[in-house]
């Protein structure tokens, strides 16, 4: 069955910190793997899109990782600011004649001054 | 410019009213997405279109009616909505045959039915 699984389901840190969030897949046969981000009550917006070659993707203070061998990926979001509060989606995208993508259900990360 | 616009923002109908959830982008994606998404739920998709044409219609209720006019609009047709509809509900597009196309979303229309 394809799933996404995330972790934490919800995480606080303070203004300034760092944190990383987990994605787990069992998604096949794999396409690609994005983060979004989404603050309530407003629509997805990219953050990155890794493809089974890429390790690392950098976007500003945010940087996914993807290890295709153990269906893993991370997102690090560095020195983080008030704004980085919202759900961060993992998204897994398969191949089934077009693109199937299977959500996971979300961090919801809090920034806190 | 890479904006998927929905209208309305917010719309509040009652169970027996016809109502419509307009999309609108001008990227030259020829997949079009509906997908619906309760609180703290990831969204789920509900209709595809590619090139104008209905791809997958993820087993939705017939009060959910999509049309697609041309390669640039993607409506939503309500039609004796209940309660349990009351979600966000977003539109995406992508280009059709590249397996790493980016989805862009709208903002959502928030629907409540009363």
């Amino acid at each position: 069955k394809n799933q996404v699984e995330q972790s934490p389901q919800s995480l606080i840190i303070l203004e300034g910190k760092n944190c990383t969030l987990q994605c787990n897949y069992t998604v096949s046969p794999f396409s690609n793997l994005r983060w979004y981000k989404q603050d309530t009550g407003r629509g997805p917006v990219s953050l990155t899109i890794m493809t089974f070659s890429e390790n690392t993707k950098s976007n500003g203070r945010y940087t996914a990782t993807l290890d295709a061998d153990t269906k893993q990926s991370s997102l690090h979001i560095t020195a983080s600011q008030l704004s980085d509060s919202a759900s961060y989606i993992c998204v897994v995208s398969a191949i089934l004649g077009f693109q199937k993508l299977v959500f996971g259900t979300g961090t919801r990360l809090l920034v806190s001054p | 410019d890479t904006e998927v616009t929905q209208t309305p923002k917010h719309l509040v109908m009652g169970m027996t009213n016809k109502k419509s959830l307009k999309c609108e982008q001008h990227m030259g994606h020829r997949a079009m997405y509906w997908y619906k998404q309760k609180a703290k739920k990831p969204p789920e998709l509900m209709f595809v279109y590619s090139y104008e044409k209905l791809s997958i219609n993820e087993s939705v209720p017939s009060r959910f009616s999509p049309e697609c006019p041309n390669s640039s609009l993607l409506n939503l047709h309500l039609h004796a909505l209940q309660p349990e509809d009351s979600a966000l509900y977003l539109c995406a597009s992508s280009p059709v045959g590249r397996a790493t196309g980016e989805l862009f979303f709208g903002e959502g229309s928030r629907l409540t039915v009363l």
